[in-house]
């Protein structure tokens, strides 16, 4: 059973670089499969796509984010990372991994449980 | 980017009754080589990720109750829950993945009646 678990800080300040990593557990990146996806949800708010890796290593950010964003693949192979820089209050949320099927394109299967990251001095 | 709107944004149900989520997109969703709509429907309780329900537009998810049922193609579905029950309070999320970037409804909460 694939298991995905966001971790890192949970207060980031403002103008500062928010960092998280998602531990998969029960399967690996490598096997080539899926899509490794960034979601967020600001506090009483919808959802919002970051962007996805594949584990060649190929990404898409969302163009609303893109210019802040890098997804990346952990050295250990079963971990996958964001990056957003320059953050403002508008970047608190509660931040989840996610998986998404390459060949059968269900939507997101699998999420974490997410990780709230608050941006403030 | 396709934009997803949900209707209601809230609703009231009672236990036992039908309960109706509709889900529009600005473009079709429909990918045209296999017939298949890339629209997704989720769950999501408090504290909680949200849970895949529904794929394909209209195919449940494994270990998702048969009351809750998804129809529609194109630009126009709708998420139905047959017989409502308690633990079904939740908000729920329509989600195109025709297209990047991935977009989601802005949700329609669920409560009782």
């Amino acid at each position: 059973q694939v298991q995905l678990q966001e971790s890192g800080p949970g207060l980031v300040k403002p103008s500062q670089t928010l960092s998280l990593t998602c531990t998969v557990s029960g399967g690996s990146i490598s096997s080539g499969g899926y899509y490794w996806s960034w979601i967020r949800q600001h506090p009483g708010k919808g959802l919002e796509w970051i962007g996805y890796i594949f584990y060649s290593g190929s990404t898409y950010y969302n163009p609303s984010l893109k210019s802040r964003v890098t997804i990346s693949v952990g050295t250990s192979k079963n971990q996958f990372s964001l990056k957003l820089r320059s953050v403002t209050a508008a970047d608190t949320a509660v931040y989840y991994c996610a998986r998404e099927s390459r060949t059968l394109l269900r939507g997101f299967d699998i999420w974490g449980q997410g990780t709230m990251v608050t941006v403030s001095s | 980017d396709i934009v997803m709107t949900q209707a209601p944004d809230s609703l009231a149900v009672s236990l036992g009754e039908r309960a109706t989520i509709n889900c529009k997109s600005s473009q079709s969703v429909l990918y045209s080589s296999n017939n298949k709509n890339y629209l997704a429907w989720y769950q999501q309780k408090p504290g909680q990720p949200p849970k895949l329900l529904i794929y394909w537009a209209s195919t449940r998810e494994s270990g998702v109750p048969d009351r809750f049922s998804g129809s529609g193609s194109g630009t126009d579905f709708t998420l139905t829950i047959s017989r409502l029950q308690a633990e079904d309070v939740a908000v729920y999320y329509c989600q195109q993945y025709y297209s990047t970037p991935y977009t989601f409804g802005q949700g329609t909460k669920l409560e009782i009646k």
